[in-house]
């Protein structure tokens, strides 16, 4: 159980262009989804919390009108990042928590995008 | 102060050996912690939740220090597979995770 897909798994893309990123629950409820950015050999750093129904909320630092987030389904979160320039090629990665079973979060493989 | 610290290490110790890493943590309100295991260029995986009693899985041992506020795993018999960096995650009273920068193991022949 608690398995978290996400789609695309590596995206690659030319700078301007939009690149959406989805992430899927798959065998569970997600009330809370988490958005993260991992650049080579740092830590994650959490991008934004999205609850099921409601805008996410950004971290500090973080700009909401380029990465959009939708959470419009208990199994579903999208990240868009509009506008994308080379500096936001990462390891995006996503998580889900079941607010039922405790405080646990399952990750999503992760996308990595190139943008050239 | 960082909220959530640990040692990256990288701790190198031979097969068999038997490691162990600290976390710290500055919220004393914090209720829930994790430890998480990243291997490279992949997604963290839970690896065990920390309960205030301990609590053990097999070679993995994890306890609970909220006086000194403080987490610790314990890895027995360390496996080449081992290998990886391992994640503190504490979660404090708005629910959000803070995560460390985590902590290497390379656990060689």
């Amino acid at each position: 159980g608690a398995v978290v897909s996400q789609h695309p798994s590596w995206v690659i893309c030319k700078s301007g262009t939009s690149v959406k990123i989805e992430c899927r629950s798959l065998d569970f409820q997600a009330t809370t989804m988490f958005w993260y950015r991992q650049f080579p050999k740092q830590s994650l750093m959490l991008m934004a919390t999205s609850n099921e129904g409601s805008k996410a909320t950004y971290e500090q630092g973080v700009e909401k009108d380029k990465f959009l987030i939708n959470h419009a389904s208990l199994t579903l979160s999208t990240l868009t990042v509009t506008s994308a320039h080379p500096e936001d090629s990462s390891f995006y990665i996503c998580s889900a928590r079941d607010g039922s079973s405790g405080y646990e979060q399952y990750f999503g493989p992760g996308t990595r995008l190139t943008v050239t | 102060r960082k909220e959530v610290e640990q040692d990256p290490g990288p701790f190198n110790v031979p097969e068999g050996a038997t490691v162990a890493f600290n976390c710290t943590y500055s919220n004393s309100a914090s209720q829930s912690f994790f430890w998480y295991r990243q291997d490279c260029r992949k997604e963290p995986k839970l690896l065990m939740s920390v309960y205030s009693s301990g609590n053990e899985d097999g070679r993995f041992t994890a306890q609970l220090n909220r006086a000194s506020q403080y987490i610790s795993l314990l890895i027995r018999d360390s496996k080449l597979s081992d290998s990886a960096t391992y994640l503190c995650v504490v979660t404090g009273g708005s629910y959000i995770p803070t995560f460390g920068r985590g902590t290497s193991l390379i656990v060689h022949p």
